[in-house]
């Protein structure tokens, strides 16, 4: 399979831990987003990375969130002290061009109890 | 004023039916749409790109309309697996794609 991958696809945690997710792009696509969707919503961005850089950041990535891409290629996205407001699905998505068209990955379900 | 604005719907039509819908945007230095289709639980996935000139792909139509800031999706001849929820998604400047709400299209038999 050569599409976006996403693991874990879900996950239970409870208030107050750090979960990581990761997220491992179409090879050669050096353009990595990741988005967080809540039920009834359209995604809303969190950050870009072109390579290892990440370019943009969200206001809605709090301090509490971190994402890296190390070498270029999957990426991390870390969220500390989880809270219930958390809860929602983290969508990694990839492209190769510059406006170009983004592919998906299944998402990752976070729910924080 | 969000940057891209969609009806939620829902919109029921039966099978065999035409619809269309709308998307709105707000900045007028907008480089590429396109739309996606998501089901249910499941991840956004291309249904295709829209260019200034308008494209088909099959049954469905997608057109730009830049004066209006605004592109549309005509589905002809609704089939039942085209239920779904609609994406319109923008990108401005720079890299960030911006997704409307989605409108949620079911087709009755």
């Amino acid at each position: 399979d050569t599409g976006v991958s996403q693991d874990p696809r879900h996950k239970i945690t409870k208030r107050g831990q750090n979960v990581t997710f990761r997220c491992d792009p179409i090879s050669e696509h050096n353009r990595l987003y990741w988005y967080r969707q809540t039920l009834g919503q359209g995604p809303e961005f969190l950050t870009y990375f072109q390579n290892e850089a990440q370019l943009e950041k969200s206001r809605l990535l709090s301090d509490r969130f971190s994402a890296e891409r190390p070498k270029g290629s999957f990426s991390t996205l870390e969220i500390q002290r989880t809270e219930q407001g958390d809860s929602a699905m983290y969508l990694c998505a990839s492209s190769r061009d510059r406006g170009g068209r983004a592919f998906f990955g299944q998402g990752t379900r976070l729910t924080v109890v | 004023r969000k940057e891209v604005e969609q009806d939620p719907g829902p919109f029921n039509v039966p099978e065999g039916a035409t619809v269309a819908f709308n998307c709105t945007y707000s900045n007028s230095a907008s480089q590429s749409f396109f739309w996606y289709r998501q089901d249910c639980r499941k991840e956004p996935k291309l249904l295709m790109s829209v260019y200034s000139s308008g494209n088909e792909d099959g049954r469905f139509t997608a057109q730009l309309n830049r004066a209006s800031q605004y592109i549309s999706l005509l589905i002809r001849d609704s089939k039942l697996s085209d239920s779904a929820t609609y994406l319109c998604v923008v990108i401005f400047t720079g890299n960030q794609f911006y997704f409307g709400t989605g409108t949620s299209l079911t087709v009755i038999p």
